[in-house]
Order: C-alpha cells, then sequence, then structure tokens
C-alpha cells in the first residue's frame, strides 16, 4: 500500500530565509507526486506535479521541488519565502494503477514571520 | 479555468439529522472525489466517481453515502449526523486519466 510522510507538521520561519518542506512517499510502482497548498478558509491548489521527465519540477510562486527516486523523496524548496507564503501545505502520491486516486500526507503548516 | 462549488462554506446541524453537502464542477471531468479534512491527518477520502451513478468506497466510507446523478455534480450524505462528523469536508474533480484535482473552497461543517 502507498502511503506519504510529511517529515515537520509546522515550519516557522522569517521572511526571506530559505525553506524545505520534506516529503516521503511509499510505493512498489511508479508514481505521480504533487503539491498543493492551502491558504486560510480555502481549499487546495496545485503548486506543482511530477509525471514523469527531468526531476526538477518548477512550479507556481516561486516554488520547486526534486523528485529523488533513490529516496522516495519530493522535498519542496523556495529560496525566499514571502509573508503570503503562509499556507499548509500538502504532498501527495498518485500511482498508475489508482485510476486518478490520490493519497496526502498529513500536511505541514508553513508559518513566516516578519 | 476550472471552478468546483459547494453548496455551503459552514453549516450547523444536530446530532441525527440528515445532511446534504453538494458540489457541482464545470468543466465537463469524469472523476469526482468527497475528503474530509482534519488537524494532523490530512485529507482522507471518503469517496469517488468515475462516472455518472458510479461509486467507489474510499479509505472511511462509514456513516457516509453518496450520489452522482449528472455528471456536474457529486452529493455527499450524512445519514444521520453524529457529533464525530464534524469536519471540513472537501470535493475535488479531475480529468479522466488524469491525476491533478481541483479543489472547492470546502464546507466547515459543525455537528452539535
Amino acid at each position: 500500500a502507498q502511503s506519504v510522510t510529511q517529515l515537520d507538521s509546522q515550519v516557522p520561519v522569517f521572511e526571506e530565509a530559505p525553506v524545505e518542506l520534506r516529503c516521503n512517499y511509499s510505493s512498489s510502482v511508479s508514481v505521480y507526486l504533487f503539491w498543493y497548498v492551502q491558504y486560510p478558509n480555502q481549499g487546495l491548489q496545485l503548486l506543482l506535479k511530477y509525471l514523469s521527465g527531468s526531476t526538477l519540477v518548477k512550479g507556481i510562486n516561486g516554488f520547486e521541488a526534486e523528485f529523488n527516486k533513490s529516496q522516495t523523496s519530493f522535498h519542496l524548496r523556495k529560496p525566499s519565502v514571502h509573508i503570503s507564503d503562509t499556507a499548509e501545505y500538502f504532498c501527495a502520491v498518485s500511482d498508475h494503477n489508482q485510476g486518478g486516486k490520490l493519497i496526502f500526507g498529513q500536511g505541514t503548516e508553513l508559518s513566516v514571520k516578519p | 479555468d476550472v471552478k468546483v462549488t459547494q453548496s455551503s462554506r459552514y453549516l450547523v446541524k444536530r446530532t441525527g439529522e440528515k445532511v446534504f453537502l453538494e458540489c457541482v464542477q464545470d468543466m465537463d471531468h469524469e472523476n469526482m472525489f468527497w475528503y474530509r479534512q482534519d488537524p494532523g491527518l490530512g485529507l482522507r477520502l471518503i469517496y469517488f466517481s468515475y462516472d455518472v451513478k458510479m461509486k467507489e468506497k474510499g479509505d472511511i466510507p462509514e456513516g457516509y453515502s453518496v450520489s452522482r446523478e449528472k455528471k456536474e455534480r457529486f452529493s455527499l450524505i450524512l445519514e444521520s449526523a453524529s457529533t464525530n462528523q464534524t469536519s471540513m469536508y472537501l470535493c475535488a474533480s479531475s480529468l479522466d486519466n488524469s491525476y491533478e484535482q481541483y479543489f472547492g473552497p470546502g464546507t466547515r461543517l459543525t455537528v452539535t
């Protein structure tokens, strides 16, 4: 069975500092990987996705993530965060046999302080 | 842009009431999903549907049922609401053979 682990439940960081949100997954087959963001009182919005090809994926709002197959990781990074990046971030995985289903991690609350 | 709408942002119901949560998408997506979101647990799949009148159980279907009579509409039903169903409910949709899901704004349900 697939699973997703987000290693940090909360990440506090100062404005303009770099940030990395960690995500590890377990799966016995090839996967598709996603990061979603949820701003307060809103639904989830897709940040970026890895389906195939280059392992470095760039998304919206200056975020990027790197797929590392050997370490089964898909960590999210941003070189310089803004107050407006304060939100909850979810990593998700699906495999080619799941017919569109996603398995989500527990979420990481990113709190950017001035 | 894909738009997924949910009938209510906030809902307060009493224990034992029958509750309907409605979700509508406007992009002709085949797949629709209902999740509940709880702090520290992420999103958990309740039910999903690949086509009209078709439904499949997700990871936590107990206490819930669904209805999909039209392609654009997917309803979640709590037959007899209980306090442990107090949660945020999120609806999503996706194209067939696509894994990118589009989410509605969520319904925060409180059962008292």
